[in-house]
């Protein structure tokens, strides 16, 4: 049983669709991550946060938007999405940003976009 | 360019055999970690191993890491059907910090046959 829950679990969207991505974790920790898990590529960090703050930005186009409102909490706001962006989005927690901290994840919400 | 590349991509035998996957990366590292993902979930944190560290066990799992090397390897003993999954290691930036979050590889993926 994940200690990190995301929705939805699938999600298909148009183009010019706006949808939100949800994540919640019930481990007390006080870092979020965002990951995009495409097929035949390496798992890609897009956003980091830490106490809510965001750390790192991994150079992701403005149409992917996070909000953090809490520790507990991340949201990926999608808007105007390209076909490219069809993926599997990750979410994970750890217990801080530091490198020996495992991260946990959520299973995901497979996006496809038409 | 990815950090950790894992070797074979794919890896298929019998159940009870022993299965090896290796991981190479580029840069100088703190941490290493090996996840587990089963089709359709999220990643499972296996083992974590210092860059101080040259081998550590866990159950049935054996990691091992070679930092004149730069390379890793995870041993699975005896293995089962539960065991088929994708495997991935994951890397922090290396020295000084750097970014946030964790790079992974493509993953190996394992098939155990009954």
């Amino acid at each position: 049983e994940t200690g990190v829950t995301q929705t939805p679990r699938h999600l298909v969207m148009g183009m010019t669709n706006k949808k939100s991505l949800k994540c919640e974790q019930h481990l007390g920790h006080n870092a979020m991550y965002w990951y995009k898990q495409s097929a035949k590529k390496p798992l890609e960090l897009m956003f980091v946060y830490n106490f809510k703050e965001q750390t790192e930005n991994n150079s992701v186009p403005s149409r992917f938007s996070p909000e953090c409102p809490n520790s507990s909490h991340l949201f990926l706001h999608l808007h105007t999405l390209q076909p490219e962006d069809s993926a599997l989005y990750l979410c994970a927690s750890s217990q801080g940003v530091v490198s020996n901290q495992p991260q946990h994840f959520g299973d995901g919400t497979r996006l496809s976009i038409l | 360019s990815q950090q950790g590349e894992e070797d074979p991509q794919a890896l298929s035998i019998q159940e009870g055999e022993n299965a090896t996957m290796n991981c190479s990366y580029k840069t100088s590292i703190n941490n290493l970690q090996w996840y587990r993902q089963n089709s359709g979930r999220g990643l499972v944190h296996l083992i974590l191993i210092r860059s101080n560290e040259r081998e550590k066990h866990s159950g049935r799992l054996r990691v091992t890491l070679d930092t004149s090397k730069k390379s890793s390897s995870l041993l699975i003993t005896a293995s089962r059907a539960a065991d088929t999954a994708s495997y991935f290691c994951a890397t922090d930036a290396g020295l000084g910090g750097g970014a946030d979050g964790l790079t992974f590889g493509k993953g190996t993926h394992l098939i155990i046959q009954p």
